[in-house]
């Protein structure tokens, strides 16, 4: 079965350092990758997404995530996070095999705590 | 253009209630998802629509549970008997129409807390 991986339940950081948070998935075929961000109190919203084309997606608010199909990894980046980052990320994958319905599967989630 | 509209907001009722939950998609999305989060176990999906027709309900946990989707811009996720067990926030989500691509607009969220 198709599984999504995120590595870290939870991470801490303070202002300005850099953040990486890891996500792996398991299935083999095209798939289309996914960052979701979950403001406290808020609803999911859409950070980036990759279809095809450059690896390497730029999102919003300064994140960006590299699709890397040999390790089945897109981890997100940012070089300098602000309070503001604070949040629950999640990653999700959904696989592009035709000829059926196909689910969007999310990640367990990384809370984000980023201290002043 | 509105986003996705859930009511209510927040729901506290008692065990053994009925409990309904709306949402209104995006205008022109044809794709609706009803999905579950709790601390326990994530993110959920309990059911999807497609052109207002039940496409995957595997995800819904027992005969408690009910959705309906009587025309493109309304859902109803019902729970009939409510449990405790049964708290949690739900998300409805909609997509566009064509292909399913996995990019979903999610609503503000039901808070369910059943005493």
């Amino acid at each position: 079965a198709q599984s999504v991986s995120q590595h870290n339940h939870h991470v801490i950081l303070s202002e300005a350092a850099s953040l990486e948070l890891g996500c792996n998935y398991s299935y083999g075929g095209t798939v289309n990758l996914f960052w979701y961000v979950q403001y406290p109190g808020q609803h999911l919203q859409l950070l980036l997404k990759y279809f095809s084309g450059d690896p390497l997606v730029k999102g919003i608010k300064g994140f960006e995530a590299e699709f890397i199909k040999s390790k089945f990894s897109f981890n997100l980046r940012k070089p300098s996070v602000q309070w503001s980052d604070t949040a629950e990320y999640f990653c999700a994958v959904i696989s592009m095999f035709s000829g059926g319905y196909n689910k969007l599967i999310f990640g367990a989630g990384t809370r984000l705590a980023v201290h002043p | 253009d509105a986003g996705v509209i859930q009511s209510p907001r927040h729901e506290v009722t008692e065990m053994g209630q009925e409990v309904t939950l709306r949402c209104k998609p995006i205008s022109g999305h044809n794709s609706l998802f009803w999905y579950r989060q709790t601390m326990m176990r994530g993110l959920e999906l309990l059911i999807y629509f497609n052109n207002n027709v039940p496409i995957d309900d595997s995800g819904m946990p027992e005969d408690r549970f009910s959705a309906k989707m009587p025309n493109a811009s309304f859902s109803t996720l019902k729970i009939q008997p409510s449990e405790p067990r049964d708290s949690a926030v739900y998300f409805c989500a909609s997509s566009r129409t064509g292909e399913y691509t996995g990019e979903l607009f999610f609503g503000e969220g039901s808070r369910l807390t059943v005493l």
